[in-house]
């Protein structure tokens, strides 16, 4: 089956960091371009960041400098390093697959989401 | 660069047809394919429409999705009660290197 589980979401203290982690099953994540997206309570979708296939990477500006994407291909796996948390970042935090031969914001598959609360 | 902007809110009866714009700019819409999500509450987004009109495998014929020049649509007829969910547009931004998503638009069936 193919599908993403996503982990490693919590309270965190502003300023503090945190790594999230995305597992990929019934596809290589290394082979595949590979998205997050948030979404703050109540709130619309953000995208947060992209790495291609290979290996090219971009940010929103909103975490840029602040978060780092990458992956583990021998575990088949997406991360997203967050540092210098804000109360802005809590979201649900989703990776999901980019299908780049359709376009580049076609995302065909979703992880379930977890949760980063960033207070005091 | 013009975040795409849609309506924050569409409601319809059962049986009814009804549309969701988003309006981009040059950089975004302008130039690059329109997509589609739909997302049920407490669940994660769900690819409706790729490449400003296909439907991936499973998602029905009522879902239909338009483009001319920065703007796009999402139409949906034959309205039933679980189409009730926030409906966002997305596209590649060439300004900004990165996606951006639609406001959303939170759809009421009546």
């Amino acid at each position: 089956e193919v599908q993403l589980v996503e982990s490693g979401g919590g309270l965190i203290q502003p300023g503090g960091s945190l790594r999230l982690s995305c597992a990929a099953s019934g596809f290589t994540v290394s082979s595949n371009y590979m998205t997050w997206v948030r979404q703050a309570p109540g709130k619309g979708l953000e995208w947060v960041s992209v790495i291609y296939s290979g290996g090219r990477i971009y940010y929103a500006d909103s975490v840029k400098g602040r978060f780092t994407i990458s992956r583990d291909n021998s575990k088949n796996t997406l991360y997203l390093e967050m540092n210098s948390l804000r109360a802005e970042d809590t979201a649900v935090y989703y990776c999901a697959r980019v299908r780049v031969e359709l376009s580049l914001a076609a995302f065909d598959i979703w992880g379930q989401g977890t949760m980063v609360t960033v207070s005091s | 660069q013009s975040v795409p902007t849609q309506p924050p809110s569409a409601s319809g009866t059962p049986g009814q047809r009804v549309t969701i714009s988003c309006s981009g700019s040059s950089s975004n819409i302008g130039s690059n394919t329109v997509n589609w999500y739909q997302q049920l509450p407490g669940t994660a987004p769900k690819l409706l429409i790729y490449s400003d009109n296909q439907r991936p495998s499973g998602v029905p014929d009522r879902f239909s999705g338009s483009k001319s020049g920065t703007s796009a649509s999402l139409a949906i007829s034959g309205l039933q009660s679980e189409d009730e969910a926030d409906y966002y547009c997305a596209a590649w931004d060439d300004s900004l290197s990165g996606v951006l998503f639609g406001g959303g638009t939170k759809l009421t069936v009546l």
